[in-house]
């Protein structure tokens, strides 16, 4: 049971450069989302999908884009990057009972670094 | 807005003392509460949670008491294990939630033996 899966772990970007960080999960999640973590900051949320084709903006979108063309990716992409978004990413999913509760599902993290 | 204020730590302790992190919040309506926990190198995962006024969530020996009145909902466990060594997020939940959970900073424990 793969569960929420990130990829890459680990990334070193330098500044001006783009990439995507991919998220697959195989649980047939409805919700989907993305969270940035910082040191003294907790978990911000960045955008976040209640379904194929509906995605929106969170807390803390800028500098970011997503998109959701099925039910189990939801890839953020960074266009731009910039030292700021230096980070710890997660990718976290639940179905919609789940999403009531609160009970969201998290993968284990993608690290960027941005020079 | 909402907002979960939690020490931020780190909290060390050794093994087999009572452990007490503090969780304050404030929200509109009736949120839900949780405690979510990260291991070394890992997403968070649910702990435990409590859906209404004076609810107890408990897993794993942990336990938390919702608290309307104080706006509270304070994390405890009587003896602690090195295993539990980790960072505990408090969070909520309020209204749909569509537009995700409010996080605390976080807490990092650790459990000297």
């Amino acid at each position: 049971n793969a569960g929420v899966t990130q990829t890459p772990k680990f990334q070193v970007l330098k500044t001006g450069q783009s990439m995507t960080l991919q998220c697959a999960q195989d649980m047939n999640h409805e919700y989907m989302s993305w969270y940035r973590q910082d040191p003294g900051m907790g978990l911000r949320l960045i955008h976040y999908s209640v379904g194929a084709g509906i995605t929106d903006q969170g807390e803390v979108p800028n500098g970011y884009n997503v998109s959701r063309s099925t039910t189990e990716d939801f890839p953020l992409r960074l266009l731009s990057a910039a030292p700021s978004q230096t980070s710890v990413y997660f990718c976290a999913s639940s179905y919609f009972g789940g999403l009531n509760t609160g009970e969201l599902f998290f993968g284990e993290g993608s690290r960027l670094t941005v020079l | 807005g909402n907002s979960v204020t939690q020490m931020e730590g780190p909290v060390t302790l050794s093994e087999e003392a009572f452990l007490t992190i503090n969780c304050t919040y404030t929200a509109t309506g009736y949120p839900s509460l949780f405690w979510y926990v990260q291991y070394p190198g890992e997403g968070l995962q649910l702990l435990l949670k409590a859906t209404k006024a004076d609810d107890k969530g408990s897993n794993k020996g942990f336990e938390a008491t919702y608290r309307k009145e104080t706006t509270s909902f304070h994390l405890e466990k009587g003896s602690v294990q090195v295993s539990d060594s980790a960072v505990y997020f408090c969070a909520l939940l309020s209204g749909g939630g569509a537009d995700g959970l409010t996080f605390g900073k976080g807490t990092h424990l650790i459990i000297q033996p």
